[in-house]
């Protein structure tokens, strides 16, 4: 079974402030997308990143697939109260439907 | 209506209730899912529909019960639930490729609001 694990679980920070969210397996993905969900909604895909090592940037986002392909990481530079959500990886393996979510982190940002 | 929708967005039934729950895509995309996310578990893949056939049954409890009358629609039937059955459900399709017999191509995947399902 192909896990991905996420860190923080949660994060409550002040607007202004930088952050990073980490998602981790033991598992090779093909691809990795991440998704944001906010309350009372499905998620909704951000990025997806196909390459070992690629990084790419959503205006203050910024996304890296790990070189192994195993990880990846979000970073957020001045986070505002609009990028308040759960924050989801999802693993994709080449040819499969299925998408394996991680844990998950919910991220709080405070005026 | 554009998008992904889905039908009630809140639902409170009994253990003996029969319910339904109903998705909608407006994409023309030919792939359906039903998904749980649970407060303490990861997003959960339930079912699979490729042109409207089931394709995928994640070892789900027959309690649930799902029905792809057509690729833009999706039920999951409801029956004698429990109450760790409590969770968001939610549906999601997307556009599949195939070759020859084999599904080899993997698009983005859309998501509904979800259903908030409470069974007491």
């Amino acid at each position: 079974t192909q896990l991905l694990e996420q860190s923080p679980q949660f994060l409550s920070i002040q607007e202004g402030e930088n952050l990073t969210v980490y998602c981790n397996s033991s598992s090779v993905f093909s691809s990795l997308q991440w998704y944001r969900q906010e309350p009372g909604e499905g998620p909704v895909l951000l990025v997806t990143v196909v390459t070992g090592g690629e990084v790419k940037k959503l205006k203050r986002l910024t996304f890296q697939f790990g070189d192994a392909r195993k990880d990846s990481s979000l970073h957020i530079t001045a986070a505002q109260p609009g990028d308040t959500g759960l924050y989801l990886c999802a693993g994709i393996n080449t040819g499969f439907q299925k998408l394996v979510f991680g844990t998950g982190t919910r991220l709080l940002v405070s005026p | 209506e554009t998008g992904v929708t889905q039908t009630p967005r809140h639902l409170v039934m009994g253990m003996t209730n029969k319910k339904s729950l109903k998705c909608e895509q407006h994409l023309g995309h030919n792939a359906m899912y039903w998904y749980k996310q649970s407060a303490k578990k990861p997003l959960e893949l339930m079912f699979v529909y490729n042109f409207k056939e089931q394709t995928e049954n994640n070892s789900v409890p027959s309690r649930f019960s799902p029905e792809c009358p057509n690729s833009s629609h999706l039920f999951l039937h409801l029956h004698t639930l429990q109450p760790e059955d409590s969770a968001l459900y939610l549906c999601a399709s997307s556009q599949v490729a195939t070759s020859g017999n084999r599904l080899w191509s993997y698009n983005e995947q859309f998501f509904g609001p979800g259903t908030r399902l409470t069974v007491l």
